[in-house]
């Protein structure tokens, strides 16, 4: 069974840094691209970032480019996103999510975790 | 990377069908037979219904299906049930390597 377990959001001041975890097991991770989705609250679904199944190619939606960097460890099935420069608009719950297979990097996600709420505020 | 642009709400009775429209551009849904969709229930992750314009994941309903014109794309939901109400989105991959997501549609059972 797939599983994608999502870890660290917390209450952060603005301008400050966090990083989220996403431990995944049920699948051959180092097969798969992976994103990050978040969802403000009581808001519509926003792609953040992909992610190639080796790392090597990242890809981000404007809003975060250049502050938030995706990268994961095929060696402990992980997938982490380093948040730095945060705004009240990044208070949202973040979920990973699994691409389907045959797709690079931004694709479609079959498999998605319960999400870890980030909440950015003073 | 403006959303998609989607019905804020569409309802129909039990045993109906609807439909829900998605709205790109040449640089994404007008391009690329990449549509995806998903049906969120309240409190829950979203769950693939189809992708790749008209393909459904193992498991999802044939009662869902997916179609594209040009540069907007449509979900129909046949024979409508009352699990079926919960929000859609649609999405798509664009000319810049990245994903799109709608703005979303709440689907109420009447």
């Amino acid at each position: 069974e797939v599983q994608l377990l999502e870890s660290g959001g917390v209450l952060v001041q603005p301008g400050g840094s966090l990083r989220l975890s996403c431990a995944a097991s049920g699948f051959t991770f180092s097969s798969y691209a992976m994103s990050w989705v978040r969802q403000a609250p009581g808001k519509g679904l926003e792609w953040v970032s992909s992610i190639s199944n080796s790392g090597g190619s990242t890809y981000y939606a404007d809003s975060v480019k250049g502050r938030f960097t995706f990268s994961r460890d095929n060696s402990k099935n992980t997938l982490y996103l380093q948040m730095n420069s945060l705004r009240a608009e990044d208070t949202a719950l973040y979920y990973c999510a699994k691409v389907v297979a045959g797709w690079a990097a931004a694709g479609p996600h079959d498999y998605w975790g319960q999400g870890t709420l980030v909440t950015v505020s003073s | 990377q403006s959303a998609l642009t989607q019905p804020a709400s569409v309802s129909g009775s039990p045993g109906q069908s609807i439909t829900i429209s998605c709205t790109g551009t040449s640089s994404d849904v007008g391009t690329y037979n990449y549509v995806s969709w998903y049906q969120q229930h309240p409190g829950k992750a979203p769950k693939l219904m189809i992708y790749e314009v008209r393909n459904r994941p193992s498991g999802v309903s044939n009662r869902f299906s997916g179609s594209k014109s040009g540069n907007t794309a449509s979900l129909t939901i046949s024979g409508l049930q009352a699990e079926d109400e919960a929000d859609y989105y649609c999405s798509s991959y664009t000319s810049s390597s990245t994903y799109v997501f709608g703005t979303g549609t709440k689907v109420t059972v009447l």
